[in-house]
């Protein structure tokens, strides 16, 4: 089974500060990772995902997110954060390999920016 | 391209009633999948649809169903509802019918209160 876990319902930096977003997950299959932002008042949008192959992943508006194997991490982070990246972020995890995958989220972490 | 579409996008509902929602996938998607998300928390999934057939459940009751159409369109439909199904119900589109590849488009959700 998997799980996600997200270390801080709320995080909150200064502009211009760097962003760490925390997030650790459990799996018994190799498994691919995702982080998705929500804006309020709307749906989710994809900023990053891992699948294979190299574990750094770059997404849109400057985020980035490393896979650790063996801490089982997927923290997500941005050099210097901006009053519009303020909103919900979610980390996901699903299997590789299943006939009937879904995807699971986590409970969501809340970024907000000091200006 | 039209992206995903759900309707309505709020509606109140009385203990013990029935509600239908719905949704238009991306164009081009053959897979849908609903998603629960409580006030303060992460989407829930509740069940998938591929090629018009269940393709994956999560842990919800059976008076959760749903529908997909020939066009890949899908309702979620919810019988005697109680007041902890107030939610926002998320649907989102996608390509890969039961391999979880990639990304999730999501419509801006259906938002339900029970009273």
């Amino acid at each position: 089974a998997q799980s996600v876990t997200q270390l801080g319902s709320h995080v909150s930096v200064s502009e211009g500060a760097l962003v760490l977003l925390r997030c650790n997950y459990s799996s018994s299959v190799p498994p691919y990772l995702f982080w998705y932002v929500q804006y309020p008042n709307q749906g989710l949008q994809l900023l990053l995902k891992y699948t294979t192959g190299a574990t750094l992943v770059k997404g849109i508006n400057g985020f980035e997110a490393e896979f650790k194997k063996s801490e089982t991490s997927f923290h997500l982070t941005k050099p210097s954060a901006h009053m519009s990246d303020a909103a919900e972020y979610f980390c996901a995890v699903s299997p590789t390999y299943s006939s009937a995958s879904k995807i699971i989220f986590g409970s969501g972490t809340r970024l907000s920016i000091r200006p | 391209e039209t992206g995903v579409t759900q309707s309505p996008t709020h509606l109140i509902k009385t203990r013990g009633q029935q509600v239908t929602l719905r949704c238009s996938s991306q164009s081009g998607h053959n897979t849908v999948s609903w998603y629960q998300q409580a006030l303060g928390q992460g989407p829930q999934f509740i069940f998938q649809y591929y090629r018009e057939e269940e393709n994956g459940r999560g842990n919800f009751p059976p008076r959760f169903s749903g529908l997909q159409f020939p066009n890949y369109s899908s309702e979620l439909n919810v019988n005697a509802l109680e007041l902890d199904d107030s939610a926002l119900y998320l649907c989102a589109s996608s390509l890969d019918g039961g391999r979880n590849t990639g990304e999730l488009f999501f419509g801006e959700g259906s938002r339900l209160t029970v009273l």
